[in-house]
This record gives structure tokens, sequence and C-alpha cells, in this order.
């Protein structure tokens, strides 16, 4: 079946530098992927999205990159912080992304961040 | 009020028990959806409502129901449950119109089936 997963399980990096957390996927339909960060004790919260129409998105401090010819999207957060330790989700939506209601999201399996001080 | 709420916290059941889950929104969100997360591992879709009536059932067993009464609460009743349910369920609920996909997760509710 189609699966959304990610390179590397766990990312240690130290304070102040930039992390970047890499995912892959399967499905050549996926149209929107969104990541999401869950910290300890809590459910995930949405960090930042991407359309497949697109190849790049800025937050603050976040930047998605998406390369739909290896299937193959990252997240890249500058100048981390203690905060930013949780594991991170990269997620798509399956189905018809219009059918409010019917979309369904796949996680992936989760890369964990720790911050070394 | 921006946030998705969930009663209880934590939750320890008998395989004999029915308890039930509950989670509330006031972001007049009209999709609604439970996850089952297990320890360091992604979550997983269970159902999901949309407009108060289910739309996805992902081939849940039948000891897990789900219950829409109105556009606010979800609940999900428990009966005669496994120690392999044991784990995180989250609730989430997302807004039509949006323009992302959104979904606003609460902090789940811990259950131990012992």
């Amino acid at each position: 079946g189609e699966s959304v997963g990610l390179h590397l399980p766990t990312l240690s990096v130290q304070e102040g530098d930039n992390s970047i957390i890499n995912c892959a996927y399967s499905n050549s339909a996926s149209d929107y992927f969104i990541w999401y960060k869950q910290e300890s004790g809590k459910g995930p919260q949405f960090i930042i999205d991407i359309r497949s129409n697109m190849d790049k998105r800025q937050g603050q401090r976040v930047t998605v990159l998406l390369n739909k010819t290896v299937k193959h999207l990252s997240l890249q957060i500058a100048a981390t912080q203690p905060g930013d330790s949780a594991v991170y989700f990269c997620a798509e939506i399956n189905g018809e992304a219009s059918d409010f209601g019917n979309e369904k999201l796949t996680f992936g399996t989760g890369t964990r961040l720790t911050i070394i001080p | 009020d921006t946030e998705v709420t969930q009663t209880p916290k934590h939750l320890v059941m008998g395989m004999t028990n029915k308890k039930s889950l509950k989670c509330e929104q006031h972001m007049g969100h009209r999709a609604m959806y439970w996850y089952k997360q297990k320890a360091k591992k992604p979550p997983e879709l269970m159902f999901v409502y949309s407009y108060e009536k289910l739309s996805i059932n992902e081939s849940v067993p039948s000891r897990f129901s789900p219950e829409c009464p109105n556009s606010s609460l979800l609940n999900l009743h428990l009966h005669a449950l496994q120690p392999e349910d044991s784990a995180l369920y989250l609730c989430a609920s997302s807004q039509k119109d949006s323009p992302t996909y959104e979904q606003y997760f609460g902090p789940g509710t811990r259950l131990t089936v012992t």
C-alpha cells in the first residue's frame, strides 16, 4: 500500500544550528503534505504545509521543500532552540483534498529531534 | 477558543469494563477525528465525522463505537477492550473552507487496558 516514511528515526543537533528532517513518500498522486510537531505528552501541532504545485514554502524559522521527481520532502528548522526538541511527523492527505470530511491524514514514522545545549 | 479538549487525560480499565472518551471543540469545525497512537508510533486514523455523520471508519473493531451528538462533541465508547488497545487516543477537528487542511489535535487520553 501507499505509505509515507522517514529516513532517520533520531536526530541530534547543537543549539543554534540548522536542522533538516527528511521524509519520503510513495504515492505519486499525493497532492498535499503537512509537517507536525509532537512534544512529549501533547497532541501533534501543525507547523507548515505545502501543496504539490509548489516546491518550497517558508514559515517562521521553518522551510519545507518538496521534490516531486524523487517523492521527497524535507523540513528545515533554522537556528534550533531547546523548544524545538520533539518528534516531527510528515503527513499526507489521501483522497480528494477538496472533499471535506473525507480527507485522510496519513502520518509517516516520525523523527525525534533532540537539541543539544 | 482555539483548542480541542479531551477527557479524561488518563484512563485505566479492565477488559470487561465499559467507558467513554470525550472530545470537545468550540471552533465551529465541522469535521472531527479519532486517532490511535501507540508508543513511538505515528497516529493512525480510526474514524472521521463530517457534519455529525460518520464518513470514514478505518475498519476499526466494533469494541470501539464512535458517537457525534452535536457539532462540538465527539465521543468514543469502549467495551470489552483488549490489552493491545492500550494507547494514546487523539481527537482532532478541522474547518471547512480553511486555506489549509490543518487538523487541530487535542492532548489525548492515555488508555491502559488491564
